[in-house]
């Protein structure tokens, strides 16, 4: 069974950086295009950030790019989201999945950006 | 980016009553070379997180009951709940992932009447 395991959320002032982690198990992870998928409290799915399952691609929406670096270790089965500049609207649960088709294998880590 | 829409926002039906949700694209996402639609079906019950239920349309995953189905073409598809279950209350989001990065629905709750 595919095991999605995100870490690193916390509570941040407006303008700080955290590092977000998924730890997979349960999958080929190297065969696996990556996402982070996030969710604003009471607010629907947005996909922030995608990886190739190599990682020589990346793709960013529009409301993250330039502050948000995804990466992968696929020798950890680690996939990694870079969270610099970060601003309130950026207060949500993220989660990482494997596809597309979008695959959630965890309960996300909650960001809180607060003043 | 193409542009998911939902409707309804929100529907009530009464357990063992038919629940259908709809999804219209911006653009196609079928793609012509092998004929499948880019179109996922996700549930989300509270506190916990989505749950893929169908792709390429209408395949079933693995486990999901045979009352969930899903249905369409092009940029406009259909989930239907053909007899719906308590358990079933939940927020349903299309995505379209025809391009990268993919994107959602403003996703429909489905009640109990």
């Amino acid at each position: 069974q595919v095991q999605l395991v995100e870490s690193g959320g916390g509570v941040v002032q407006p303008g700080r950086s955290l590092r977000l982690s998924c730890a997979a198990s349960g999958l080929t992870f190297s065969d696996n295009g990556m996402h982070w998928v996030r969710q604003a409290p009471g607010k629907g799915l947005e996909c922030v950030a995608v990886i190739s399952h190599d990682g020589r691609d990346q793709y960013y929406a529009d409301s993250v790019k330039g502050r948000f670096t995804i990466s992968r270790d696929n020798s950890k089965n680690t996939l990694y989201l870079q969270v610099n500049s970060l601003r309130v609207e950026d207060t949500a649960v993220y989660y990482c999945a494997n596809g597309p088709p979008l695959r959630f294998g965890g309960q996300g880590t909650l960001v809180t950006v607060s003043s | 980016d193409i542009v998911m829409t939902q409707s309804p926002d929100s529907l009530a039906v009464s357990l063992g009553e038919r629940a259908t949700v709809s999804c219209k694209s911006s653009q196609s996402v079928l793609y012509g070379s092998n004929n499948k639609n880019y179109l996922a079906w996700y549930q989300q019950k509270p506190g916990q997180p989505p749950k893929l239920l169908i792709y390429w349309a209408s395949t079933r995953e693995s486990g999901v009951p045979d009352r969930f189905s899903g249905s369409g073409s092009g940029t406009g598809f259909t989930l239907t709940i053909s007899s719906l279950q308590a358990e079933d209350v939940a927020v349903y989001y299309c995505q379209q992932y025809y391009s990268t990065p993919g994107t959602f629905g403003q996703g429909t709750r489905v009640e109990i009447k």
